[in-house]
């Protein structure tokens, strides 16, 4: 167990369907990570949030909406996805802080399938 | 982003050391070299990183080339756990650090 948690772990949604992803870290850290690995590509990171605000947005559509409420809790609304959405959502946390090294923790993943 | 190049895929025996090479001939001079590998149905996991010189951990050895454009991941007993895709990424050292996944190589172990 890395600290990290993810549910659910796999999820089937229609295209018209809302739904939300969590990630939960039990690690204090204060920063955390949405990715997304496709079939055949890298992964990809999505978004960034340090300090509960968010750092970076690499260019996701809208149909992916973050949210931060607090340090150990992240969330990925998705809603009116794309069959090419399908993929393994990954999140991951690390320590935001210059003295030191923070290498990342990252949870099991969700496995979403969109029809 | 720096370019790396890795094999797409490797095999060793098992008990055997094993020598993960990564080119990455545009690193800039401040850019870490992180590895991260990725084992079957999980999320990566950290393995080690280093500016300049060899890095030891429990884990692995990280030799990097004199003039950086290189460096080499080095299992030095291979176990069937070993099996997983490995990744080097250039980067910096940074808060929140953003990093950049390339393909990897995919390291099977033979028993």
């Amino acid at each position: 167990e890395t600290g990290v948690t993810q549910t659910p772990r796999h999820l089937v949604m229609g295209m018209t369907n809302k739904k939300s992803l969590k990630c939960e870290q039990h690690l204090g850290h204060n920063a955390m990570y949405w990715y997304k690995q496709s079939a055949k590509k890298p992964l990809e990171l999505m978004f960034v949030y340090s300090l509960e605000e968010r750092v970076e947005n690499n260019s996701v559509p809208s149909r992916f909406s973050p949210e931060c409420p607090n340090s150990s809790h992240l969330f990925l609304h998705l809603h009116t996805l794309q069959p090419e959405d399908s993929a393994l959502y990954l999140c991951a946390s690390s320590q935001d802080g210059a003295s030191s090294y923070n290498e990342q923790f990252f949870g099991p993943g969700t496995r979403l399938t969109v029809l | 982003d720096a370019k790396t190049t890795q094999p797409n895929s490797m095999e060793s025996n098992e008990e055997e050391p094993v020598h993960l090479p990564c080119n990455h001939s545009t690193i800039s001079g401040t850019d870490y070299i992180h590895w991260y590998r990725q084992l079957p149905s999980q999320g990566p996991e950290y393995v080690i990183h280093g500016l300049t010189s060899n890095v030891n951990n429990r884990m692995a050895s990280l030799a990097i080339a004199e003039d950086r454009k290189s460096s080499t991941l080095i299992l030095h007993r291979a176990t069937l756990r070993d099996a997983a895709v490995y990744y080097c990424i250039p980067s910096l050292i940074q808060g929140a650090q953003k990093l950049v996944f390339g393909q990897g190589t995919r390291l099977t172990i033979n028993p």
